[in-house]
């Protein structure tokens, strides 16, 4: 079936511990992207990658990192969480472009202490 | 700057009554709009977007540029309506290199029976 997969889907974590959110499409998509969903700010771009080792950051990328070293895998990193990055994370892709249909992941719920 | 803006967080409408969701957007070059859906329990998921000028599920979204609108309407509600609704815009068309997708802050449609 495909998808877009993210890992894990909730989260506790405390200041400052590193931790990593997976995320993986099979439908051999360029483009991928990572948002945060906040009560009353809708959605917001973290970082985008248009391919394979490109990526650029979207509007709140600060306290983020990602890599693009397979097509396939777009990690969200947060280096030092703070109780700021509580939030509800997507995870999306699309063929080739951000004119393109997004497909988005299921979400990962982050509760940082 | 690239900015979109849903004045309704929500919006209560009667089975069978005509729908019409608001956005407008600010973008200096020429943007291209989305309208993205997410119903319970499921994931978000593009309704139409504004370079296939299609109709889905009865919607339709037209772009006006001098008022730089891109308001949802469909003449007669449905109760399978009833979901989150958020406006995007891209202005990658316009903007060789940006592929950022900027979305809403939402508006939850309540459709009654």
């Amino acid at each position: 079936e495909a998808q877009v997969t993210q890992n894990p889907r909730y989260l506790i974590t405390v200041t400052g511990k590193k931790l990593t959110v997976t995320c993986s499409q099979n439908m051999n998509h360029e483009y991928m992207s990572w948002y945060r969903q906040d009560p009353g700010l809708g959605l917001r771009q973290i970082y985008y990658s248009m391919n394979v080792e490109v990526t650029d950051k979207g509007d709140v990328p600060e306290g983020y990192k990602v890599s693009r070293k397979e097509k396939r895998n777009f990690p969200l990193i947060l280096e030092s969480p703070s109780p700021n990055q509580t939030s509800l994370y997507f995870c999306a892709s699309s063929l080739s472009s951000v004119v393109e249909t997004q497909y988005f992941g299921p979400g990962t719920r982050l509760l940082v202490l | 700057a690239q900015r979109v803006t849903q004045p309704e967080k929500l919006l209560s409408v009667f089975k069978g009554a005509p729908v019409e969701l608001k956005c407008n957007y600010s973008y200096s070059g020429s943007p291209e709009l989305f309208w993205y859906v997410q119903y319970s329990r499921q994931r978000l998921q593009l309704l139409l977007r504004h370079i296939s000028r299609e109709s889905i599920k009865g919607f339709t979204a037209d772009l006006n540029k001098g008022e730089t609108s891109f308001h949802l309407k469909k003449p007669f509600a449905q109760e399978e309506d009833s979901a989150m609704y958020y406006c995007a815009l891209s202005g990658s068309l316009s903007n060789f290199g940006n592929e950022k997708l900027t979305f809403g802050t939402g508006t939850r449609l309540t459709i009654i029976p």
